[in-house]
């Protein structure tokens, strides 16, 4: 079975450009999530979608955005791209149950960087 | 506000030995859910162990357990047998389980494992 895959590995932008990073999550799970993470620092909770909403937005500017497709998959946007925005960006999927979300697994990530 | 706190930034062990990693966390909710994970120098993040805050039994798989003592809110991964591999650092999350929906994970910042032979 395929886990969760993201596309591109890396990336390299100039400040002011805007990207588009993308994530399959497993199949049958419809919970993704994003999350960022600096040099040396645990990853940071950027967006939660399920069932195509948005559940949940971490403490980030509006020039990220993210949405989910119909088949669950998912896209995280960050326009007007900034130096400190150079990160690993991940992608979770969760399959949800009855008492909520079950343990959350990440894909390979896309390495971002700015200059 | 939910916090996870890991205070070993880097950690020795000796090959074939077991290791404690510790974490303790902060919530005032009644329902949540301890995660570890892995995360070699490649980036991916790999699930090891899950326990949630309502299981009485401490969870194990394989050569990981977790000793998670919730009235002291600590939620250590415990490695036995160590190996090579398991060089890597490693990451303490928390999910809080609200309104039936899902979440999300809040990280530690991590303990560097070495593993010498």
């Amino acid at each position: 079975d395929a886990g969760v895959t993201q596309s591109p590995t890396h990336l390299i932008k100039t400040r002011g450009q805007q990207v588009t990073l993308r994530c399959s999550p497993i199949s049958g799970h419809k919970s993704v999530s994003w999350y960022q993470q600096v040099l040396g620092q645990g990853p940071q909770f950027i967006f939660q979608y399920y069932e195509k909403e948005e559940r949940g937005r971490g403490n980030f500017p509006d020039r990220f955005s993210a949405r989910q497709f119909p088949n669950y998959s998912s896209e995280l946007n960050v326009n007007a791209l900034l130096l400190g925005d150079s990160a690993l960006y991940l992608c979770a999927s969760s399959l949800v149950r009855g008492q909520g979300a079950t343990e959350a697994f990440f894909g390979q990530g896309t390495r971002l960087t700015v200059v | 506000a939910q916090k996870i706190t890991q205070t070993q930034p880097g950690m020795f062990v000796q090959e074939k030995e077991a290791v404690t990693l510790d974490c303790t966390y902060d919530t005032s909710d009644q329902s949540y859910g301890l995660f570890w994970y892995k995360q070699p120098s490649s980036g991916e993040m790999i699930f090891l162990i899950y326990q949630g805050s309502y299981d009485e039994q401490n969870a194990t798989e394989g050569r990981y357990s977790l000793n998670f003592q919730k009235a002291r809110k600590s939620a250590n991964l415990v490695i036995s047998a160590s190996q090579l591999g398991d060089s890597a650092m490693y990451f303490c999350a928390m999910r809080d389980n609200y309104g039936g929906s899902q979440g999300n994970l809040i990280f530690g910042k991590g303990t560097k494992l070495s593993v010498k032979p």
